[in-house]
């Protein structure tokens, strides 16, 4: 299985900050990556595809990059709605695989 | 709007199967993947398989002794099933639209297998 490894578990940021999480997988998977918001109690809910593509209906201020092994989620200007647990998920390979997630806070 | 709901007994017995259904409203299953993934209470996420509407499926290798999972194009439903469950089994189970990439989710069903 290909293991995904996001940094940092969570973090703490203010209203209008920039927020960059990392996700790196074990080994090579293109661009094949995907990411998630999760709030409490809800279902996750595609942000990102392919590593840089915005789903649509998705807010401009997320974004991501990368290939190969190593990827990027970039919120531009935090917002209280951001309040999450934002996962990274592979799917190159099956099975298909998670990062451990990331909780973002409010400072 | 594709729409998933999930349903099944919110209880499981140590041992016994576990069985879900998931409605989807607002679009075929036959035009595309879908696929079950579960989350245990406080954890993180994990794919336990998928169908496509020919009938072929793909399991993760760690639970694809016990695993079920069938279509039926009739009633636009999923369903899932997964046998001699343990405690490490309890987890909110999700039905999602898509093989790779999951665009569309259920609200979610917990199930909580009990002693």
């Amino acid at each position: 299985d290909i293991q995904m490894t996001q940094s940092p578990s969570s973090l703490s940021a203010s209203v209008g900050d920039r927020v960059t999480i990392t996700c790196q997988a074990s080994q090579d998977i293109n661009n094949f990556l995907n990411w998630y918001q999760q709030k409490p109690g809800k279902a996750p809910n595609l942000l990102i595809y392919d590593a840089s593509n915005l789903q649509t209906g998705v807010p401009s201020r997320f974004s991501g990059s990368g290939s190969g092994t190593d990827f990027s989620f970039t919120i531009s200007s935090l917002q209280p709605e951001d309040i999450a647990t934002y996962y990274c998920q592979q799917n190159d390979n099956l099975p298909r695989t998670f990062g451990q997630g990331t909780k973002v806070e409010i400072k | 709007q594709v729409q998933l709901q999930e349903s099944g007994p919110g209880l499981v017995k140590l041992s016994e199967a576990l069985s879900l259904t998931c409605t989807v409203s607002g679009g075929s299953i036959s035009d595309h993947y879908w696929s079950w993934i579960r989350q245990p209470p406080g954890k993180g996420l994990e794919w336990i398989g998928y169908i496509y509407y020919s009938g072929s499926t793909n399991y993760n290798p760690s639970l694809k002794s016990r695993v079920t999972i069938s279509g039926d194009p009739s009633k636009n439903q999923l369903s899932l099933k997964l046998s001699s469950v343990t405690a490490a089994d309890t987890a909110v189970y999700y039905c999602a639209r898509g093989g790779r990439t999951f665009d569309y989710w259920g609200q979610g069903s917990l199930v909580t297998v009990s002693s």
